[in-house]
Protein backbone atom coordinates (compact mmCIF):
# COMPACT_ATOMS: atom_id res chain seq x y z
CA UNK A 1 0.00 0.00 0.00
CA UNK A 2 1.99 3.04 -1.06
CA UNK A 3 2.04 5.62 2.19
CA UNK A 4 3.72 9.09 2.75
CA UNK A 5 7.36 9.51 3.43
CA UNK A 6 8.92 11.96 5.84
CA UNK A 7 11.98 12.21 6.94
CA UNK A 8 13.74 12.52 9.45
CA UNK A 9 11.86 11.07 12.23
CA UNK A 10 12.47 13.22 15.04
CA UNK A 11 14.90 16.38 15.10
CA UNK A 12 16.76 18.06 17.81
CA UNK A 13 17.99 21.68 17.24
CA UNK A 14 18.97 24.52 19.37
CA UNK A 15 16.50 27.81 18.91
CA UNK A 16 18.24 29.71 16.40
CA UNK A 17 19.37 26.96 14.30
CA UNK A 18 18.31 26.51 10.55
CA UNK A 19 15.91 22.98 10.15
CA UNK A 20 14.10 21.44 7.36
CA UNK A 21 11.61 18.70 6.98
CA UNK A 22 11.33 16.14 3.42
CA UNK A 23 8.14 14.53 2.51
CA UNK A 24 7.28 12.63 -0.74
CA UNK A 25 3.70 11.98 -0.93
CA UNK A 26 1.53 9.34 -2.56
CA UNK A 27 2.65 8.76 -6.27
CA UNK A 28 -0.01 10.75 -8.21
CA UNK A 29 -1.58 12.74 -5.72
CA UNK A 30 -1.53 16.75 -6.68
CA UNK A 31 -2.01 17.99 -3.71
CA UNK A 32 0.26 18.40 -0.91
CA UNK A 33 -0.27 19.42 2.85
CA UNK A 34 1.83 20.82 5.25
CA UNK A 35 0.44 20.42 9.12
CA UNK A 36 2.21 21.62 12.42
CA UNK A 37 0.22 19.57 15.11
CA UNK A 38 0.99 21.12 19.15
CA UNK A 39 0.92 17.98 21.46
CA UNK A 40 -2.65 17.22 22.57
CA UNK A 41 -3.85 19.84 19.62
CA UNK A 42 -5.58 18.66 15.95
CA UNK A 43 -3.42 19.39 13.02
CA UNK A 44 -3.00 22.79 11.87
CA UNK A 45 -3.02 23.43 8.39
CA UNK A 46 0.39 25.69 7.32
CA UNK A 47 0.86 25.15 3.86
CA UNK A 48 -1.10 23.55 0.84
CA UNK A 49 0.08 22.76 -2.35
CA UNK A 50 -1.34 21.97 -5.69
CA UNK A 51 0.90 20.59 -8.16
CA UNK A 52 3.55 22.85 -7.41
CA UNK A 53 1.65 26.06 -6.60
CA UNK A 54 1.12 27.67 -2.99
CA UNK A 55 -3.19 27.08 -2.44
CA UNK A 56 -2.78 28.46 0.63
CA UNK A 57 -0.40 29.32 3.03
CA UNK A 58 -1.93 32.23 4.91
CA UNK A 59 -1.37 29.81 8.03
CA UNK A 60 2.50 29.82 7.97
CA UNK A 61 5.02 32.28 9.72
CA UNK A 62 6.35 33.62 6.29
CA UNK A 63 9.04 35.64 8.49
CA UNK A 64 10.50 32.05 9.33
CA UNK A 65 8.82 29.12 7.63
CA UNK A 66 9.54 28.65 4.18
CA UNK A 67 7.83 25.91 2.17
CA UNK A 68 8.64 24.42 -1.35
CA UNK A 69 7.65 21.88 -4.62
CA UNK A 70 9.43 22.62 -7.05
CA UNK A 71 8.51 20.03 -9.48
CA UNK A 72 4.94 19.19 -8.21
CA UNK A 73 6.45 15.95 -6.20
CA UNK A 74 8.39 15.99 -3.04
CA UNK A 75 8.25 18.94 -0.87
CA UNK A 76 10.62 20.60 2.04
CA UNK A 77 9.59 22.71 4.58
CA UNK A 78 12.27 25.07 6.40
CA UNK A 79 12.06 26.94 9.59
CA UNK A 80 15.10 29.27 9.85
CA UNK A 81 16.13 30.69 12.72
CA UNK A 82 14.13 27.85 15.05
CA UNK A 83 12.57 29.23 18.59
CA UNK A 84 11.50 27.34 21.19
CA UNK A 85 7.50 27.40 20.42
CA UNK A 86 8.21 25.69 17.26
CA UNK A 87 8.92 22.08 18.78
CA UNK A 88 5.34 20.07 17.72
CA UNK A 89 4.86 17.38 14.96
CA UNK A 90 5.23 18.31 11.68
CA UNK A 91 2.98 15.87 9.38
CA UNK A 92 2.63 16.49 5.88
CA UNK A 93 -0.54 14.83 4.10
CA UNK A 94 -1.17 14.02 0.18
CA UNK A 95 -4.41 13.58 -1.77
CA UNK A 96 -5.53 12.70 -5.12
CA UNK A 97 -7.01 16.24 -5.51
CA UNK A 98 -8.13 18.86 -3.09
CA UNK A 99 -11.93 18.22 -2.85
CA UNK A 100 -14.34 18.19 -0.12
CA UNK A 101 -14.87 14.34 -0.99
CA UNK A 102 -11.03 13.66 -1.45
CA UNK A 103 -9.61 11.99 2.08
CA UNK A 104 -5.98 12.83 2.80
CA UNK A 105 -3.56 10.25 3.35
CA UNK A 106 -0.80 11.43 6.41
CA UNK A 107 2.87 10.56 6.50
CA UNK A 108 4.39 9.27 10.23
CA UNK A 109 5.36 12.72 11.12
CA UNK A 110 8.61 14.84 12.32
CA UNK A 111 9.00 15.68 15.72
CA UNK A 112 10.98 18.55 16.32
CA UNK A 113 12.48 19.46 19.29
CA UNK A 114 13.63 23.52 19.92
CA UNK A 115 16.14 23.42 23.15
CA UNK B 1 -12.98 28.97 13.38
CA UNK B 2 -12.27 25.44 14.44
CA UNK B 3 -14.80 22.80 15.06
CA UNK B 4 -15.76 22.11 18.95
CA UNK B 5 -15.69 18.60 19.83
CA UNK B 6 -17.11 16.75 22.59
CA UNK B 7 -16.73 15.06 24.84
CA UNK B 8 -13.24 15.76 25.44
CA UNK B 9 -12.52 12.64 26.62
CA UNK B 10 -14.13 9.43 26.89
CA UNK B 11 -13.20 5.43 28.87
CA UNK B 12 -15.34 2.17 27.22
CA UNK B 13 -15.07 -1.32 28.26
CA UNK B 14 -14.65 -3.41 25.16
CA UNK B 15 -17.87 -4.32 23.76
CA UNK B 16 -19.72 -0.42 24.70
CA UNK B 17 -20.86 1.61 22.46
CA UNK B 18 -19.85 5.65 22.20
CA UNK B 19 -20.82 8.76 20.25
CA UNK B 20 -18.06 11.40 19.49
CA UNK B 21 -19.70 15.22 18.24
CA UNK B 22 -17.89 17.70 16.15
CA UNK B 23 -19.78 21.30 15.88
CA UNK B 24 -19.33 24.25 14.04
CA UNK B 25 -20.59 27.99 14.40
CA UNK B 26 -20.20 28.36 10.80
CA UNK B 27 -21.96 26.45 8.33
CA UNK B 28 -20.75 22.98 7.60
CA UNK B 29 -19.90 21.81 3.92
CA UNK B 30 -18.22 18.77 4.61
CA UNK B 31 -16.76 16.63 7.72
CA UNK B 32 -13.86 14.27 7.73
CA UNK B 33 -13.17 11.77 10.55
CA UNK B 34 -9.89 10.38 11.64
CA UNK B 35 -8.12 8.60 14.28
CA UNK B 36 -4.74 9.16 15.69
CA UNK B 37 -3.16 6.30 17.85
CA UNK B 38 -0.37 7.71 20.19
CA UNK B 39 2.84 8.42 17.89
CA UNK B 40 1.34 7.92 14.58
CA UNK B 41 0.09 9.66 11.85
CA UNK B 42 -3.36 10.02 11.65
CA UNK B 43 -5.73 8.00 9.54
CA UNK B 44 -8.81 8.21 7.39
CA UNK B 45 -12.18 7.00 9.00
CA UNK B 46 -15.06 9.15 6.84
CA UNK B 47 -16.19 11.63 4.69
CA UNK B 48 -19.22 13.20 5.07
CA UNK B 49 -20.79 15.80 2.55
CA UNK B 50 -23.40 18.11 3.21
CA UNK B 51 -26.45 16.62 0.82
CA UNK B 52 -26.00 13.13 2.10
CA UNK B 53 -22.91 11.53 1.04
CA UNK B 54 -20.95 9.52 2.32
CA UNK B 55 -18.01 7.68 2.53
CA UNK B 56 -15.97 5.66 4.43
CA UNK B 57 -14.83 2.77 6.64
CA UNK B 58 -17.83 -0.05 6.18
CA UNK B 59 -17.67 -0.41 10.14
CA UNK B 60 -17.42 2.82 11.00
CA UNK B 61 -20.73 5.16 11.05
CA UNK B 62 -21.24 8.73 11.13
CA UNK B 63 -24.33 10.91 10.72
CA UNK B 64 -24.13 14.63 9.43
CA UNK B 65 -27.04 17.22 10.30
CA UNK B 66 -26.85 20.44 8.49
CA UNK B 67 -29.78 21.97 10.69
CA UNK B 68 -27.53 21.49 13.62
CA UNK B 69 -24.27 22.71 11.80
CA UNK B 70 -22.83 18.87 13.42
CA UNK B 71 -21.95 15.64 12.53
CA UNK B 72 -21.58 12.81 14.91
CA UNK B 73 -19.23 9.72 14.62
CA UNK B 74 -21.13 6.17 16.34
CA UNK B 75 -18.53 3.52 17.85
CA UNK B 76 -20.74 0.16 18.28
CA UNK B 77 -19.51 -2.63 20.08
CA UNK B 78 -15.78 -0.89 20.95
CA UNK B 79 -12.80 -3.01 20.16
CA UNK B 80 -9.53 -2.24 21.82
CA UNK B 81 -8.43 -1.62 18.67
CA UNK B 82 -10.78 2.17 18.88
CA UNK B 83 -8.48 3.27 21.44
CA UNK B 84 -6.52 6.37 19.84
CA UNK B 85 -8.17 10.10 19.33
CA UNK B 86 -10.36 10.94 17.17
CA UNK B 87 -10.46 14.24 15.44
CA UNK B 88 -12.75 15.64 13.30
CA UNK B 89 -11.97 18.29 9.97
CA UNK B 90 -14.73 20.78 8.92
CA UNK B 91 -14.38 22.28 5.61
CA UNK B 92 -16.57 25.43 6.12
CA UNK B 93 -18.06 27.19 3.84
CA UNK B 94 -20.11 26.49 0.46
CA UNK B 95 -17.02 24.50 -0.87
CA UNK B 96 -14.09 25.56 -4.03
CA UNK B 97 -11.23 24.18 -5.54
CA UNK B 98 -8.50 25.66 -2.31
CA UNK B 99 -10.08 22.71 -0.01
CA UNK B 100 -8.83 23.49 3.38
CA UNK B 101 -9.81 21.63 6.38
CA UNK B 102 -9.96 23.05 9.82
CA UNK B 103 -9.56 20.42 12.79
CA UNK B 104 -10.66 20.08 16.28
CA UNK B 105 -9.10 19.81 19.22
CA UNK B 106 -9.86 15.39 19.84
CA UNK B 107 -11.35 13.03 21.17
CA UNK B 108 -9.24 10.58 23.33
CA UNK B 109 -11.17 7.29 23.28
CA UNK B 110 -9.98 4.74 25.86
CA UNK B 111 -11.21 1.40 25.14
CA UNK B 112 -10.18 -1.11 28.21
CA UNK B 113 -10.62 -5.01 28.56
Amino acid sequence: EAEVAQSPRYKITEKSQAVAFWCDPISGHATLYWYRQILGQGPELLVQFQDESVVDDSQLPKDRFSAERLKGVDSTLKIQPAELGDSAMYLCASSRIAGAYNEQFFGPGTRLTVL
Amino acid sequence: QQPVQSPQAVILREGEDAVINCSSSKALYSVHWYRQKHGEAPVFLMILLKGGEQKGHEKISASFNEKKQQSSLYLTASQLSYSGTYFCGAHLGSGGSNYKLTFGKGTLLTVNP
